[in-house]
């Protein structure tokens, strides 16, 4: 089946880049969803991928994906106290998950030194 | 626009008490979710739900059933709670081809089961 891998911890300094990095198995996966959730709140979307895409950028956010190694990646330009979250990593053979849901991957700790 | 709102936010159950957490939408969306979130396992599926009147199984569905007899609410119903139970439960909505917009999850649902 599915699966979605993560490291369950990233820890930097604050003002440094953050790149949060996850993998995936499913080589139909077309869309790929990074969430993130601060504490005690559900999740967020911050920001999405298709699979015919390299690259996605949105202000301090740069998504790269490599779909040969299914290799998708996070960079946080600047990191920020409020950036302190976990992040997920999802993916979906349909748009917006369908009705088979979204394969979360465990989450990333961001934890931000000062 | 309250978006999704989850009923409780907390609740200690007693092994073997039943119990319904409600969940409601005003966003129009056909399909709702309902997660579970343990500490190391990220997001699990348990149900769901791509209309009025349609529920399906997810990953872990076993000790919990659900009903969507409106459009807008989703309950998630133990039967006879576990300690294995415990957990924050998290729902969801998306529009059917929702693409864009991804998941909007609810605040969760800690419940503790002794």
């Amino acid at each position: 089946g599915e699966d979605v891998e993560q490291s369950l911890f990233l820890s930097v300094r604050e003002g440094d880049s953050s790149v949060i990095n996850c993998t995936y198995t499913d080589s139909s996966s077309t869309y790929l969803y990074w969430y993130k959730q601060e504490p005690g709140a559900g999740l967020q979307l911050l920001t999405y991928i298709f699979s015919n895409m390299d690259m996605k950028q949105d202000q301090r956010l740069t998504v790269l994906l490599n779909k040969k190694d299914k290799h998708l990646s996070l960079r946080i330009a600047d990191t920020q106290t409020g950036d302190s979250a976990i992040y997920f990593c999802a993916e979906s053979i349909r748009p917006g998950g369908g009705a088979d849901g979204l394969t979360f991957g465990k989450g990333t700790h961001l934890i931000i030194q000062p | 626009n309250a978006g999704v709102t989850q009923t409780p936010k907390f609740r200690v159950l007693k092994t073997g008490q039943s119990m319904t957490l409600l969940c409601a939408q005003d966003m129009n969306h056909e399909y709702m979710y309902w997660y579970r979130q343990d500490p190391g396992m990220g997001l699990r599926l348990i149900h769901y739900s791509v209309g009025e009147g349609t529920t399906a199984k997810g990953e872990v569905p076993d000790g919990y059933n659900v009903s969507r007899l409106k459009k807008q609410n989703f309950l998630l119903g133990l039967e006879s709670a576990a300690p294995s139970q415990t957990s924050v439960y998290f729902c969801a909505s998306s529009l059917q081809t929702g693409f864009l917009s991804g998941y909007t999850f609810g605040s969760g649902t800690r419940l503790t089961v002794v």
